[in-house]
């Protein structure tokens, strides 16, 4: 049974540019959340995306965007990439948007230019 | 300005022996607590929750506790094993709703053998 899947695992990218990032939720899971951890912090909550709509939403500029299709997996956008985006980017599986438990992947490493 | 505080960056125990990981948070309106254990080059692993109605969760050498009128959580590994040796994050949410958790910037154990 595959886990959390996320693509690309790595990704560089200029100043300005525009990324979007990849993620499979685990077999069953119906719920997507993307978090950004910088180096040295904690994951921060970006959003959570439910029956493809973004259910919530934490403290990022509309920048940063997201989508889930049918089949659950997600993607998250960025336009105009600021070098503080730098960061790893994880998204997190649940079966229902209110589960404590989600199952995470490795992430995507990102760094802006 | 972070709402959850672990203010040790990295704990040392010898195997066998007791690991207390601390968490402190600013906000009284967090009603839900967890922890997550990351290993190298993965996502974060759900260990253990919390709610506010509780003082004391168990799950096999796994015990959180929690005092709110302190605003202070800690996770007790008894006994400590060299697989314990992770990266572990404290996480609160306001409520019951959604998946909006406010993560801690981490703590890293080491179990020695």
């Amino acid at each position: 049974d595959a886990g959390v899947t996320q693509s690309p695992t790595h990704l560089i990218k200029t100043r300005g540019q525009q990324v979007t990032l990849r993620c499979s939720p685990k077999s069953g899971h119906d719920t997507v959340s993307w978090y950004q951890q910088a180096l040295g912090q904690g994951p921060q909550f970006i959003f959570q995306y439910y029956e493809e709509e973004e259910r919530q939403r934490g403290n990022f500029p509309d920048r940063f965007s997201g989508h889930q299709f049918p089949n659950y997996s997600s993607e998250l956008n960025v336009n105009a990439l600021l070098l503080g985006d730098s960061a790893l980017y994880l998204c997190a599986s649940s079966f229902g948007a209110d589960r404590d438990e989600q199952f995470f992947g490795p992430g995507t490493r990102l760094t802006v230019l | 300005d972070q709402q959850v505080k672990q203010n040790s960056p990295s704990l040392s125990v010898q195997e066998g022996r007791i690991s207390i990981l601390n968490c402190d948070y600013t906000n009284s309106m967090f009603d839900y607590f967890l922890w997550y254990k990351k290993y190298p080059a993965e996502g974060p692993t759900f260990l253990i929750s919390i709610s506010s109605i509780k003082d004391k969760n168990e799950d096999g050498r796994f015990t959180v506790f929690l005092n709110k009128s302190a605003k202070h959580l800690s996770l007790h590994i008894v006994p400590s094993q060299p697989g314990d040796s992770a990266v572990y994050f404290c996480a609160a949410k306001l409520d019951n709703y959604g998946q909006n958790f406010v993560f801690g910037p981490g703590t890293r154990l080491s179990v020695l053998p």
